[in-house]
């Protein structure tokens, strides 16, 4: 069954440092999107992607944020300056429709993203 | 902004008995997702439902959605330890947005 691919699966950055998160979604699916979960919390929407630019984001995902799907393969967040606050479980998603419609999302198992 | 509240926040159970969990939207829903999540990992989508009235099913989960209510109920039947997880229901926080909201989430414990 196809996965949504994520790496690293673990990633500890000092405060102030840029991380990338990578994601390889399904090669046939034309939404993608970042959610987060800090620890105990909900899990949050980030942004969504669709034909190569940005479709909506969240009040989270301000400037230090970025998305890029460089090759038509990969699709990767990058946090330009972390802070404390940043550290959480990432989700990458993708699906065939928007919000997934009958299908869902596939998610990816997540990067736990720890800055200290 | 919605609010999707999830009840309860957390039920053991024994191998074999049935069990219901609760998610009550505060505003209109469009379209409701709900998912699964094993701890430390991502979350595996079961059901959408869409419209008032619509009962879906995936093995021994049944999902319902009232809209009036602005709630929808999943019910597992004869639960097993594979059932075990957290349970999430997300729903479009309105109608052209590409943006789902979810829930905390019900912790669910089927001990053997």
């Amino acid at each position: 069954e196809p996965e949504v691919t994520q790496t690293p699966s673990h990633q500890v950055t000092q405060m102030g440092q840029e991380v990338i998160l990578r994601c390889v979604p399904i090669s046939n699916h034309l939404y993608f999107y970042w959610y987060r979960q800090i620890l105990g919390q909900k899990v949050e929407f980030l942004v969504s992607f669709y034909n190569n630019e940005i479709s909506e984001k969240s009040e989270i995902f301000d400037d230090q944020f970025s998305v890029e799907r460089p090759d038509g393969s990969n699709f990767t967040l990058k946090i330009r300056s972390t802070k404390l606050e940043d550290s959480a479980m990432y989700f990458c998603a993708s699906s065939v429709l928007p919000r997934g419609g009958n299908y869902g999302y596939t998610f990816g198992s997540g990067t736990r993203l720890t800055v200290v | 902004s919605q609010e999707l509240e999830q009840s309860p926040q957390s039920l053991i159970v024994q191998e074999g008995k049935n069990l219901t969990i609760n998610c009550t939207s505060s505003k209109t829903l469009y379209g409701l997702y709900w998912y699964k999540q094993k701890y430390g990992e991502g979350l595996i989508f079961l059901m959408m439902l869409q419209k008032g009235g619509e009962e879906k099913s995936h093995e021994k989960i049944t999902a319902k959605l009232d809209e009036k209510k602005q709630q929808s109920s999943l019910h597992i039947t004869a639960s097993q330890p594979s059932h075990a997880g957290i349970y999430l229901c997300g729903a479009a926080s309105q109608g052209g947005s590409e943006k789902l909201v979810f829930g905390k989430g019900m912790k669910l414990t089927v001990n053997p």
